[in-house]
């Protein structure tokens, strides 16, 4: 059974770069036809779909989100990465590292979440 | 404000049954599978639906999806303590291009 698990900077100041992993145990990253993503959940507030990526490198980003965000991929380490620059306040939020398969959008694995507050 | 529209909050008694709706557009919900997630407080999302009526290895058959045009509803019988959580709808939107969420219901169990 597939594991999500991501690591990274519980505080990051304004205008700085947020950056998280996400690494997978129990599958690979490379299996066709997962994609890979990123969720967010301000305090208090619904989900926030951030992007995707799968293991070929292919991306899609939320346009509300596309100027500052970059997902990465590293397949010897079975991870993928978020980038998002010039964090505000309004980026503090738990993401989420997600996966669904196919053209089915049904996030069937998820992390336990990571807090990132902006703040400085 | 969000693309996908749920109740904000329902409320019902051990043993009732509640019905959740997820209303979209011709972009969304009328055109893509829907999917619907619980959270538990403090805890990620899990999915319970998927392809608007299909339930996961694992999830009672207590909870049940279906769709009608640019509708969708997650049903709950026989609904436990244990019930109580956020409950999120989401599929892609094809106008946007992004995958869209409803601002979540609050489950009670009374």
């Amino acid at each position: 059974q597939v594991q999500l698990q991501e690591s990274g900077p519980g505080l990051v100041k304004p205008s700085q770069t947020l950056s998280l992993t996400c690494t997978i145990s129990g599958g690979s990253i490379t299996t066709d036809l997962y994609y890979w993503n990123w969720i967010r959940q301000p305090p208090g507030k619904g989900l926030e779909w951030i992007g995707y990526i799968l293991y070929t490198g292919t991306t899609n980003y939320n346009p509300s989100l596309k100027s500052r965000v970059s997902i990465s991929v590293d397949t010897t380490k079975n991870q993928f990465s978020l980038n998002l620059a010039s964090v505000t306040s309004a980026d503090t939020a738990v993401y989420y590292c997600a996966r669904f398969y196919g053209v089915d959008i049904a996030f069937d694995s998820w992390g336990q979440g990571t807090l990132v507050t902006a703040s400085s | 404000q969000s693309v996908l529209t749920q109740p904000p909050s329902m409320s019902a008694a051990p043993g009732q049954r509640v019905t959740i709706s997820c209303s979209g557009s011709s972009f969304n919900v009328g055109k893509n599978f829907v999917s619907w997630y619980q959270q538990l407080s403090g805890t990620a999302p899990k999915l319970l639906i998927y392809d608007n009526h299909k339930r996961p290895s694992g999830i009672p058959d207590r909870f049940s999806g279906s769709k009608s045009g640019t509708s969708a509803t997650l049903g709950i019988t026989g609904l436990q303590t244990g019930d109580e959580a956020d409950y999120y709808c989401g599929t892609w939107d094809n106008s946007l291009n992004v995958v869209v969420f409803g601002g979540g219901t609050k489950l009670t169990v009374l």
